[in-house]
């Protein structure tokens, strides 16, 4: 079925830290993943994407690691700031070449001062 | 360049009416994707329009529609008003259809009594 499912609903972290954010997905058929932020009253703001040709992309204080074989990405926020704090999506695109992506239930990202 | 616009941004309804939303996505982009989100179900695909004509569509009623216009603007419509269609309807926009990045616009939150 479709699914894209995150580990963990709430991370809470130190200032400075680093944080990981987990996805699980199931569609094998995926080749575009993309993480989005979304905060209080927002809509979801695009952060980093990744295809399925790579394993690793880095931005600016956020990498996304793709793992094909076990179907898992993840967010990695270096140094994170109290900015930082939202919820976090992970969506793929799943198959077929339309623009319906799937996302996960998201994670709750605290970061404490 | 000013990113995807959507209204009204909250709307309060009851049972029973009908509804219509409007979204302009990003200047040049032509696929318009509309997605709900809520606490218990999170984001879910409703459909996507490209040049005019539906690509995709979710597992949603027939009571929701859309329809996009040649300047890529894109409204939806919800009859019949149900309590359950209480949240958030989100916009997103992108250049193309398929593996495409999608910019989201801050959505429309919708209440129906």
């Amino acid at each position: 079925g479709e699914n894209v499912g995150l580990h963990l609903p709430t991370l809470s972290v130190q200032e400075g830290d680093n944080s990981i954010i987990n996805c699980a997905y199931s569609n094998s058929a995926s080749d575009y993943f993309i993480w989005y932020k979304q905060e209080s009253g927002k809509g979801p703001q695009f952060i980093i994407d990744i295809r399925s040709n790579m394993d690793k992309r880095q931005g600016q204080r956020v990498t996304v690691l793709l793992n094909k074989t076990v179907k898992h990405l993840s967010l990695q926020i270096a140094a994170t700031q109290p900015g930082d704090s939202a919820v976090y999506f992970c969506a793929e695109n799943g198959s077929g070449n339309t623009g319906k992506l799937i996302f996960g239930q998201g994670t709750t990202l605290q970061v404490k001062p | 360049k000013a990113g995807v616009t959507q209204t009204p941004r909250y709307l309060i309804k009851t049972r029973g009416q009908q509804v219509t939303l409007s979204c302009s996505p990003i200047s040049g982009h032509r696929s318009v994707s509309w997605y709900q989100q809520t606490p218990g179900q999170g984001l879910q695909f409703l459909f996507e329009y490209f040049s005019e004509t539906q690509r995709n569509k979710g597992n949603f009623p027939g009571r929701f529609s859309g329809r996009q216009f040649s300047n890529s603007r894109s409204e939806m419509n919800v009859s019949t008003l149900e309590l359950g269609d209480s949240a958030l309807y989100l916009c997103a926009s992108s250049y193309w259809t398929g593996v495409e990045t999608q910019y989201f616009g801050p959505g429309t939150r919708l209440l129906v009594l």
